[in-house]
């Protein structure tokens, strides 16, 4: 079983929908998980990181996080073409502040 | 913000040669990096730990040997390729984390091509 896993896509949504992107991960002590965006060609960059159970919410996105399912989500509210991109799911394999393991990414493409 | 720096963003170099990458912590003292590759439509793969003042400790698979890591000061590591082959042609990305409870900053990647 991988470490992280998510679905690869291509997850299309329309312009104004919400996107849902999920991911499960192997390590039941992990404790600080993240979600990236990635562009074409370019590194990642942080959205949400999220370490507790629960929902977390900054602007429109959303993460939750049921450490008890070994899952974690990232939903996008109005979604925008300007999301069209590959968001990477990350674990903090412990202890904090050690290496941090990516999924297999989500494609997602928002159509106007 | 925490601002890592990575140097060159794209180099083309022989097979055989080696290639040195850098990778900076502007405004963070970095004592833990990582360097990651990463193949077209794929994810991002963990190459090695790289400690300060320390050996780096590599991943299952990748070798040592091959991809130099030297972490000299709480500012700079760097990633040496050597004796690169055509298959060595990745995008390498050098990561920090920048405070206990925050994300993990990344470089703006190096495409290394091997010709």
């Amino acid at each position: 079983q991988k470490e992280v896993e998510q679905n690869s896509g291509p997850l299309s949504v329309p312009e104004g929908a919400i996107a849902s992107l999920n991911c499960t991960y192997s390590d039941r002590v992990s404790q600080s998980f993240f979600w990236y965006r990635q562009y074409s060609g370019k590194s990642p960059e942080l959205i949400m990181s999220i370490y507790s159970n629960g929902d977390k919410e900054d602007g429109r996105f959303t993460a939750q996080l049921n450490k008890a399912s070994q899952y974690v989500s990232l939903l996008i509210r109005d979604s925008q073409p300007s999301d069209s991109a590959t968001y990477l799911c990350a674990v903090n394999m412990v202890p904090p502040g050690g290496k941090l393991i990516f999924g297999q990414g989500t494609e997602l493409s928002v159509k106007p | 913000g925490a601002v890592v720096s990575q140097h060159p963003s794209r180099v083309i170099c022989k097979s055989g040669t080696s290639v040195k990458i850098e990778c900076r912590s502007l405004d963070f003292q970095a004592t833990t990096m990582f360097w990651y590759r990463q193949f077209p439509k794929k994810s991002l793969m963990l190459m090695a730990t790289s400690n300060e003042g320390s050996k780096a400790t590599y991943e299952q698979g990748v070798e040592k040997d091959k991809f130099l890591i030297n972490h000299a000061s709480l500012t700079l590591s760097t990633l040496t390729v050597t004796s690169a082959h055509p298959e060595d042609s990745s995008f390498y990305i050098c990561s920090a984390q920048w405070g206990q409870n925050y994300g993990y900053t990344f470089g703006s990647g190096t495409r290394l091509t091997v010709v």
